[in-house]
């Protein structure tokens, strides 16, 4: 069983749309990351959180320590979003690249 | 300032040979981490090192070793290889051990 679980698995919308990928976990952590990976394999880290709500232009990540979930919002999604968002935890007593990945939710913003 | 960078980009082997995959990390970051990820999956956390040193290492057989250069870049290295070593090789370098990770492109190999 994956210790991160994301949901949903695969994501279809319409530009312009509101965007929420969820994403919980087991066990305590220290951080909690989003990550971005577009088709030709390439990672970019789009937020490193511990705690409450952190803010990038249209992106939007959250986290519930004691509810053990976070999330990340896209407003007025646009068809470059399209990719696939890793939700990654770093648990107490890790170091900081010892991540724990969930699988990935793959996001198709349709024109 | 340079990102990180991976070489070679994509690689063919044959199952039983050696495999060396490189990564120069940005300026300025001392730790390299080295994940692994299979088709459809997330990546999986091999290793990282600190300053030249093993600094964690995720559930992977030692023929999955690595070294760390006075400069700060790295190498994995896998020996012996098996037809599931088939993956995406992903390197992170970060600022310290508390740092944002920064992903290189990857090394997708694939053994036969």
């Amino acid at each position: 069983k994956n210790e991160v679980e994301q949901s949903p698995q695969n994501l279809t919308a319409q530009e312009g749309e509101f965007i929420t990928i969820n994403c919980s976990y087991s066990v305590g952590i220290s951080a909690l990351h989003w990550l971005q990976q577009h088709p030709g394999g390439g990672i970019v880290s789009l937020f490193m959180l511990s705690s409450g709500k952190k803010k990038h232009g249209r992106l939007i990540a959250t986290i519930n320590i004691q509810e053990k979930h976070s999330s990340l919002h896209i407003t007025a999604s646009h068809p470059r979003d399209s990719a696939v968002y890793i939700c990654a935890v770093r648990y107490y007593g890790g170091s900081q690249g010892n991540l724990i990945f969930g699988k990935g939710t793959k996001l198709s913003v349709k024109p | 300032e340079t990102g990180v960078t991976q070489s070679p980009t994509h690689l063919i082997k044959t199952r039983g040979q050696q495999v060396t995959l490189r990564c120069s990390s940005q300026s300025g970051h001392n730790t390299v981490s080295w994940y692994q990820q299979a088709l459809g999956q997330g990546p999986q956390f091999i290793f990282q090192y600190y300053r030249e040193e093993e600094n964690g290492r995720g559930n992977f057989p030692p023929r999955f070793s690595g070294l760390q250069f006075p400069n700060y870049s790295s190498e994995l290295n896998v020996n012996a290889l098996e037809l599931d070593d088939s993956a995406l090789y992903l390197c992170a370098s970060s600022p310290g051990l508390d740092g944002e990770l920064f992903f290189g492109e990857g090394s997708r190999l694939t053994v036969l």
